[in-house]
Formats: structure tokens, C-alpha cells, sequence
């Protein structure tokens, strides 16, 4: 799986958009972004995932460049609740192995009042 | 909303001693996985499980950690022998079929070893 680097830390205002960068110049053609995110040593939680094209759910948007080689992660209005530790994960969706999730330092977001 | 449940929340056992974890993944997930966060350190893989069989681990998966899904709704996590490096959060996850395969996860035991 491609590596990925992130900010350690961000800060945003509540109710303003956050904007999570990742990098992946080494992603492969067959190879997904994934955002998760875990909120103080709670269970990792899914947000998003995408291949090529930007991505929309009621959680976030993705967006993605056309070279694949970065992405970030948009949360358009955060709130405080959205504080926690965000997660850049590149990997192949279709795979008969595990589909293990490799963990990196991820980006630790503050949200502040 | 379907989610990942795990018991206990909290254990504390004695070093050497057997501990079983365990959890009831989302009803119609196939996939089945371990994790583990030491204190202040990254999310860790530990091993995945489908179709009854392991189907990848970890080097930290050694010997003394074993996964098994007695009946159709639990999955557990046995570690034989307990060390006090064993001390973390472990989160069970679980996801449904091919193709994009968003994991799941429960909100973790917290295993203390004295």
C-alpha cells in the first residue's frame, strides 16, 4: 500500500470549512483513498473513500487531484464534536488478503469555539 | 443504526494470566478484524478473519494470540498468557463484502496488564 504523509496537527474555527491535506505521490492506478478518523481512543470511524473522482457524503467531501497524488479531506462546517484525530489511508479496495488498514500518525484537528 | 459491539470495556488481569475479548460485529459483515493502540501510539493490525479461517496477520499476531468465531454472531480475540506489553485499546471492526470493504469498528477494551 502507498504511504501517505499529513500535517501532525490543524487547527479550524467552529462553523468554519476544515480542510485536511494528504499526500500519496506513490499511489497505484488500482489503489483508494480512505479517510477515517478517531475521536479520543474511541474505535476508528469510516468518513469517505474515493478512486479518482471528488467524493460527497453527509459526513464530508473529498476531493482528489487529477494526478491522484494528493487529496483532501473537507469538513464544511466543523463543530466541535469534529475535534479528533484524522486518518489518510491509501489501499487496494479489491484484494483477497485481509484488507488490513495500516494506521499512520494521522492529523490531529482541533476545532476551537 | 447497525454497530460493532465489544465486552468488556475494561479488564485488568494479572501477567501471565489467559484473557478472551470479545465482540459481536454487524450481523451481515463477512470480514472480521483485530486491532490494537498502545497508549499514545498508532492504530496496529493484529489479523483478519473470513470464511472462518485467518486470512492475514501481523507480526505482533504471534503464538500466544488466537481469533475464533464460536457461533454466528460472536468473534473473539484469546490471548494465552499475558504480558504487560500487552496492556492497549483493542478495537474489533468488522466489514461487508468486496468492493470497498469500509470497516466498522466497536469501541474497543481496554486491557490492563499488572
Amino acid at each position: 500500500d502507498a504511504k501517505t504523509t499529513q500535517p501532525t496537527s490543524m487547527d479550524c474555527a467552529e462553523g468554519r470549512a476544515a480542510n485536511l491535506p494528504c499526500n500519496h505521490s506513490t499511489i497505484s492506478g488500482n489503489e483508494y483513498v480512505y479517510w477515517y478518523r478517531q475521536i479520543h481512543s474511541q474505535g476508528p470511524q469510516y468518513i469517505i473513500h474515493g478512486l479518482k473522482n471528488n467524493e460527497t457524503n453527509e459526513m464530508a467531501s473529498l476531493i482528489i487531484t487529477e494526478d491522484r497524488k494528493s487529496s483532501t479531506l473537507i469538513l464544511p462546517h466543523a463543530t466541535l464534536r469534529d475535534t479528533a484525530v484524522y486518518y489518510c489511508i491509501v489501499r487496494v479496495a479489491l484484494n483477497n488478503a485481509g484488507n488490513m488498514l495500516t494506521f499512520g500518525g494521522g492529523t490531529r484537528l482541533m476545532v476551537k469555539p | 443504526e447497525p454497530e460493532v459491539t465489544q465486552t468488556p470495556s475494561h479488564q485488568v488481569t494479572q501477567m501471565g494470566q489467559e484473557v478472551i475479548l470479545r465482540c459481536v460485529p454487524i450481523s451481515n459483515h463477512l470480514y472480521f478484524y483485530w486491532y490494537r493502540q498502545i497508549l499514545g501510539q498508532k492504530v496496529e493490525f493484529l489479523v483478519s478473519f473470513y470464511n472462518n479461517e485467518i486470512s492475514e496477520k501481523s507480526e505482533i499476531f504471534d503464538d500466544q494470540f488466537s481469533v475464533e468465531r464460536p457461533d454466528g454472531s460472536n468473534f473473539t480475540l484469546k490471548i494465552r498468557s499475558t504480558k504487560l506489553e500487552d496492556s492497549a485499546m483493542y478495537f474489533c471492526a468488522s466489514s461487508s463484502s468486496f468492493p470497498y470493504n469500509e470497516q466498522f469498528f466497536g469501541p474497543g477494551t481496554r486491557l490492563t496488564v499488572l
